[in-house]
């Protein structure tokens, strides 16, 4: 069975710091990942997907991916409070469109 | 406005009951997913469908069933042979011509039992 593991924190920073999330899958197949934000009680939205090896960048957020390693990770510079929530790591098996997620990170932004 | 509807947001079945989630979307995607979620817990698949009238078990089908007669609907019945149902239910959807786009989520329907 294909699997995505993420460390379940609490992953706990201070407000401005950068916040370091980390995601490894076990198809090594895998073409496609994405990071999804969730708060407590709500669905999970999309924050980046990455398709390359290397870096992605969006405003505050950076996806980094490694696929000899088969390791993918979000970091967040700036973090606010209002980045706390559940990060949640999506990896679609390869050859079918099952995609798998991790557990999450629980992050918490201290002001 | 597109999006996602999933029906009813709260849900609680007796013992011995079956129950159905309603998921509904208007994105024209071919693609349909369900997922459940535990307390503190990531998403685990249920079942999806990358067609109509058709669909394939996901890691926890057991006690689940499903059906796509139409592309736009994909409802879930929680059947009385699932015996701990208590959980947080996701429909999703996506495009289904690549695995790289990314899923579209419903608001979600809690269900507790009685």
């Amino acid at each position: 069975q294909k699997e995505v593991e993420q460390n379940s924190g609490p992953l706990s920073v201070p407000e401005g710091a950068i916040a370091s999330l980390n995601c490894t899958y076990s198809d090594r197949g895998s073409q496609s990942f994405f990071w999804y934000r969730q708060y407590s009680g709500k669905s999970p939205e999309l924050i980046m997907s990455i398709y390359s090896n290397g870096d992605k960048e969006d405003g505050r957020f950076t996806a980094q991916l490694n696929k000899a390693s088969q390791y993918v990770s979000l970091l967040i510079r700036d973090s606010q409070p209002s980045d706390s929530a559940t990060y949640l790591c999506a990896v679609p098996t390869s050859g079918t469109y099952k995609y798998i997620f991790g557990t999450g990170t629980r992050l918490k932004v201290l002001a | 406005d597109g999006g996602i509807t999933q029906s009813p947001k709260y849900l609680f079945r007796k013992e011995g009951q079956n129950v159905t989630l309603s998921c509904e979307q208007n994105l024209n995607h071919d693609a349909m997913y369900w997922y459940r979620q535990d307390p503190g817990q990531g998403l685990r698949l249920i079942y999806y469908s990358q067609i109509v009238n058709d669909f394939q078990k996901g890691d926890i089908a057991e006690g689940y069933s499903v059906s796509r007669e139409k592309k736009e609907s994909f409802p879930l019945t929680v059947t009385s042979a699932q015996k701990n149902p208590t959980a947080f239910y996701l429909c999703a959807s996506s495009q289904g011509s690549s695995t790289n786009e990314k899923l579209f989520f419903g608001s979600g329907t809690q269900l507790s039992v009685l």
